[in-house]
């Protein structure tokens, strides 16, 4: 498959728990925000966004969390199955779109069974 | 509905050459952006288009070109091709303007040697 960064941040846990993935922003000026999944030999498929305004958004299984005071953005999985084992970036926009995306350098999710 | 295309899904090419690779955004969609992944800086913007322009330009030089035709089918370009420029090269697509979300294909995995 393909490999998506040899030195990222793992995070493992048990099947059927939550899962806390945190990611640190760089721009106080980013006013959206995305989590994007990525599988072995895919291209990144998007889970949840967030806009400035918002400090959290809830979608299904997933939650992303937002703390402007310390740019700082976290994607809490719950009820973590096998299928989510993937690398998770969060992206930033200073545009209000996802047209030119900063993204995160990704945290490799392993669930063990 | 069919998803982004990219093609093709891999090449080999050797420094010096030139290489063209293609993206078919989501029927309807009019913007195309394109990203360089690498393991070592991740998921970087390269530049998108609309409506056949181009509207943002990342940091990379200029070597890297692109372009977008009437039916919103996307091109980038890599000149004097260097062995730091193997990576997965991602477009996205998304629908209007300042759309909220971005499709991404599967990519296309470059190799230089």
């Amino acid at each position: 498959g393909e490999s998506v960064g040899l030195h990222l941040p793992t995070l493992s846990v048990q099947e059927g728990d939550n899962s806390i993935i945190n990611c640190a922003y760089s721009n106080s000026a980013s006013d959206y925000f995305i989590w994007y999944k990525q599988e072995s030999g895919k291209g990144p498929q998007f889970i949840i966004d967030i806009r400035s305004n918002m400090d959290k958004r809830q979608g299904q299984r997933v939650t992303v969390l937002l703390n402007k005071t310390v740019k700082h953005l976290s994607l809490q999985i719950a009820a973590t199955q096998p299928g989510d084992s993937a690398v998770y970036f969060c992206a930033e926009s200073l545009k209000g779109g996802a047209q030119k995306l900063v993204f995160g350098q990704g945290t490799r999710l392993t669930i063990n069974p | 509905k069919a998803g982004v295309t990219q093609t093709p899904r891999y090449l080999i090419k050797t420094r010096g050459q030139q290489v063209t690779l293609s993206c078919s955004p989501i029927s309807g969609h009019r913007s195309v952006s394109w990203y360089q992944q690498t393991p070592g800086q991740g998921l970087q913007f390269l530049f998108e288009y609309f409506s056949e322009t181009q509207r943002n330009k990342g940091n990379f030089p200029g070597r890297f070109s692109g372009r977008q035709f009437s039916n919103s089918r996307s091109e980038m370009n890599v000149s004097t091709l260097e062995l730091g420029d193997s990576a997965l090269y991602l477009c996205a697509s998304s629908s209007r303007d300042r759309d909220t979300e971005a499709f991404f294909g599967q990519g296309t995995r470059l190799t230089v040697v």
